[in-house]
């Protein structure tokens, strides 16, 4: 069974540009999660979908982030302008149950912005 | 808002020695959960623990429910080398259906 799927890995922008993510969950998978990952913390989830329903935005920076998931399969986040404090690890989970605790991490995409 | 908290930040040891960590809260818990991270790669899901007082393993780890609720400790026996990377603890915020993570504690292990 093929895992998450992140790309790109990595990503070098200056501020003030725009950055796109895409992701593709485990086949089967209703529920998509974006986390953000700071150096030395813990991943704080950024939004989470349903099938193509948003279920909980709450932490999503709304100003500058946005994320999609039109067929409810795969999922794009998307960063307009980026600011500096922008520079994390972005990972993509998924899980098969809604609102499960057994979540599948893809590798991240690690964005550095200078 | 729930927070948790992860000590040691990072631990330097040998091959072949025990290592112990924990993760507390000043909130309750109903779950705890143990995710490792491995440089490069997304957390993996170690161990779940759903009651108080619960101890679970899983090979050479063993992870514990704190009875007070507001404690989890992880337990690595006759670490090696593949044990290098981070853990974190997890759980899942009141009222919330998401996960809230601890800082982590990364290990390091001298051959």
């Amino acid at each position: 069974e093929a895992g998450v799927a992140q790309s790109p890995r990595y990503k070098i922008i200056e501020k003030r540009q725009s950055v796109a993510f895409w992701c593709n969950p485990i086949s089967g998978h209703a529920t998509l999660y974006w986390y953000q990952q700071i150096l030395g913390q813990g991943p704080k989830l950024l939004i989470q979908f349903q099938n193509n329903g948003v279920v909980d935005d709450s932490q999503l920076p709304k100003d500058r982030f946005s994320a999609e998931r039109l067929k409810g399969v795969d999922s794009t986040l998307k960063i307009q302008p980026a600011k500096l404090e922008d520079s994390a690890v972005y990972l993509c989970a998924s899980s098969a149950v809604p609102f499960s605790y057994e979540q599948y991490f893809g590798p991240g995409t690690r964005l550095t912005v200078t | 808002g729930q927070q948790l908290n992860q000590s040691p930040q990072s631990m330097f040891i040998q091959e072949g020695e025990d290592v112990s960590m924990n993760c507390t809260s000043s909130s309750i818990f109903n779950t705890w959960l143990w995710y490792k991270q491995d440089p490069g790669e997304g957390p993996v899901l170690l161990i779940a623990l759903y009651k108080a007082g619960e101890l679970t393993s899983n090979g050479r780890l063993t992870a514990q429910f704190g009875i007070t609720r507001k404690d989890s400790f992880l337990n690595i026996s006759a670490s090696i080398p593949s044990d290098v990377g981070i853990y974190f603890c997890a759980g899942p915020i009141q009222g919330a259906q998401k996960l809230v993570f601890g800082q982590g504690t990364r290990l390091t292990i001298n051959p």
